[in-house]
């Protein structure tokens, strides 16, 4: 236990499907991210939020749409996904994202499956 | 364009053996650090070096990250199974970046059976 929780921790959707994935840390950190973890990819970065902002989006589809409401919580909003888009999602916190070396604690992530 | 390389890719060894997994780039880091990823779990965070040359024991594990700051390895002494699992190693895209360009490589699979 990470203090970071996500769910659902597996989801089937199809291609016209809207579903969100949740993400909650109970660490008092103030800076979240999400990540994409592919078979055949290195895990990728996909959204920085510090301090409820984002501060980083890394050329992600708008398919995929974050929201962040307070420095606890962080959303994955999906629609018209794409079969290429099943993943692991893997949501992690830190204390800021100003310190390099601040430790990242990740979330067990949600098995994302899209028929 | 990948640019932390991971070898091996996978590594099956018998419990009690030791190994050395490498991390290597062409580009120079301010930081690196190693991860543990199990089934169904997302990564931990096992170390972080930030001086070149700079070793650091953690129990039976020992990490070494390059004079040069672009590379590390990992080793392992007296493999147990516990320690299966997948190796990621990540660094800062840029120097004196902040965690927003962190950069993760494709891990080395490691099993280490009874």
């Amino acid at each position: 236990e990470t203090g970071v929780t996500q769910t659902p921790r597996h989801l089937v959707m199809g291609m016209t499907n809207k579903k969100s994935l949740k993400c909650e840390q109970h660490l008092g950190h103030n800076a979240m991210y999400w990540y994409k973890q592919s078979a055949k990819k290195p895990l990728e970065l996909m959204f920085v939020y510090n301090f409820k902002e984002q501060t980083e989006n890394n050329s992600v589809p708008s398919r995929f749409s974050p929201e962040c409401p307070n420095s606890s919580h962080l959303f994955l909003h999906l629609h018209t996904l794409q079969p290429e888009d099943s993943a692991l999602y893997l949501c992690a916190s830190s204390q800021v994202t100003s310190r390099p070396t601040d430790t990242q604690y990740f979330g067990p992530g949600t098995r994302l499956t899209v028929l | 364009t990948q640019l932390l390389e991971q070898s091996p890719q996978f590594l099956s060894i018998q419990e009690g053996e030791n190994l050395t997994v490498y991390c290597n780039s062409s580009s120079v880091f301010s930081s690196l650090q190693w991860y543990r990823q199990e089934p169904g779990e997302g990564p931990v965070l096992l170390v972080t070096v930030v001086t070149g040359g700079e070793v650091k024991k953690l129990k039976r594990l020992t990490f070494q990250f390059g004079d040069a700051r672009k590379d590390s390895s990992l080793h392992i002494t007296a493999a147990q199974p516990g320690d299966t699992g997948l190796y990621l190693c990540a660094a800062q895209r840029g120097y004196g970046g902040s965690q927003g360009n962190l950069i993760f490589g494709k891990g080395t699979k490691l099993s280490v059976k009874p």
